[in-house]
């Protein structure tokens, strides 16, 4: 079956460290996307890629970093310079029509500072 | 800047009734909108989407209302089922980019 991959499910992380979030998707979808939802918060984007080598800054990018080296991965990097980064972090692709396809979403990374 | 609103943070009907759920945005370069439903913890599932060069879309039990004058679209569920409890997100796109701007949810309840 097609979809999105996110792993790994649960995530703890110590202050100060660097951790990566895996997204795979094998669906031949363009356009990739990480989100971040808070309580109360609704989702918001972090970074973007239409196309592989290629990404932009979503609403909260700071202290993010990503990768698009190949069409079906986007992972995410949250840095030690994220100042609250225990969150929800969802992954979402979409093909070019997306009008035709709508936008698929990952089942999510919980990630915790501890 | 807040550019898709759901105003209404919850809403709670009786199985059977018809449960609507608002939403209002600002940019007029939106031109496709979809509506989301959630539960904690887990991906976001699509449930009906509209582009703007129609008023009105329906799947089964949902119904997706635009009204591009007044910038606002509405999710009808009718009848409301006691499953149907969840957050409902809308969420919007355009222009060349697609990315999808959310609004902050509403959670509605579907009481027995």
């Amino acid at each position: 079956d097609g979809g999105i991959t996110q792993s790994p499910k649960y995530l703890f992380r110590k202050e100060g460290q660097n951790v990566t979030l895996s997204c795979e998707q094998n669906l031949n979808h363009d356009a990739m996307y990480w989100y971040r939802q808070d309580p109360g918060q609704g989702l918001r984007l972090i970074y973007y890629s239409q196309i592989v080598n290629d990404f932009q800054k979503g609403d909260i990018a700071e202290g993010y970093s990503v990768s698009r080296e190949k069409k079906e991965s986007f992972p995410l990097t949250v840095t030690s310079a994220q100042k609250n980064p225990t969150a929800f972090y969802l992954c979402a692709s979409t093909p070019s029509d997306r009008y035709l396809y709508g936008y698929t979403f990952g089942s999510g990374t919980r990630l915790t500072v501890v | 800047d807040q550019q898709v609103k759901q105003n209404s943070p919850s809403l709670s009907v009786q199985e059977g009734r018809i449960s609507i759920l608002n939403c209002d945005y600002t940019n007029s370069m939106f031109d496709y909108f979809l509506w989301y439903k959630k539960y904690p913890a887990e991906g976001p599932t699509f449930l009906i989407s509209i582009s703007s060069i129609k008023d009105k879309n329906e799947d089964g039990r949902f119904t997706v209302f635009l009204n591009k004058s007044a910038k606002h679209l509405s999710l009808h569920i009718v009848p409301s089922q006691p499953g149907d409890s969840a957050v409902y997100f809308c969420a919007a796109s355009g222009g060349s980019n697609y990315k999808l701007t959310f609004g902050k949810g509403t959670l509605l309840t579907v009481n027995p």
